[in-house]
């Protein structure tokens, strides 16, 4: 089992440029999240898919868009990136009520 | 939203001896999770506990629950230098699944 896989694992991008994360849930996981963390700080929940719908939303703009594909792997989309969202950016999959497991993480930088 | 507060911020402790910190969290939950991040990376998932248990152990883990405090504490036994990291609980409830982590511990083991 290769548990949660995320990619690419580091990204830089120009400020105003548009990315795509990508994650593979572990296997026998339906739930997707995907989080943000900046340096010193806990992450921040940006949203959960569950059936390829999103079903729960952090505080987060609608620059922030996700996906979730029929295997369950999802997306994370961030338009017109700014030098703020420069941050680690965690997926987690899990099922209803059990632990949800973290990926390795990307370190986006905007520049 | 199932807050969750690490206390304390930091701690230092000599290798072999025992770490002890604290999570608090706001609302009613059905279960908390604990996690550990190596510096820069993802969260390693260390123990779940249910809101009908007390204690739980894995290894030189132990966690206890108390729900009538809202609080949790993670012990960890005989410390080494490899448990230097960063540690966050999160607690979610049915129908919210969404982890709200704190700023974490950041526990240090010094060799």
């Amino acid at each position: 089992d290769a548990g949660v896989t995320q990619s690419p694992t580091h990204l830089i991008k120009t400020r105003g440029q548009q990315v795509t994360l990508r994650c593979s849930p572990k296997s026998g996981h339906d739930t997707v999240s995907w989080y943000q963390q900046a340096l010193g700080q806990g992450p921040q929940f940006i949203f959960q898919y569950y059936e390829e719908e999103e079903r729960q939303r952090g505080n987060f703009p609608d620059r922030f868009s996700g996906h979730q594909f029929p295997n369950y792997s999802s997306e994370l989309n961030v338009n017109a990136l700014l030098l703020g969202d420069s941050a680690l950016y965690l997926c987690a999959s899990s099922s209803w009520n059990t632990e949800a497991f973290f990926g390795q993480g990307t370190r986006l930088t905007v520049v | 939203s199932q807050q969750g507060e690490e206390d304390p911020q930091a701690l230092s402790i000599q290798e072999g001896e025992n770490a002890t910190m604290n999570c608090s969290y706001k609302t009613s939950i059905n279960n908390l999770q604990w996690y550990r991040q190596n510096s820069g990376r993802g969260l390693v998932h260390l123990i779940l506990i249910r809101s009908n248990e007390r204690e739980k152990h894995s290894g030189r883990l132990r966690v206890t629950l108390d729900t009538s405090k809202k609080s949790s504490s993670l012990l960890i036994t005989a410390s080494r230098a490899a448990d230097t990291a960063s540690y966050f609980c999160a607690g979610t409830n049915f129908g919210n699944e969404k982890l709200t982590f704190g700023t974490g511990t950041r526990l240090t083991i010094i060799p």
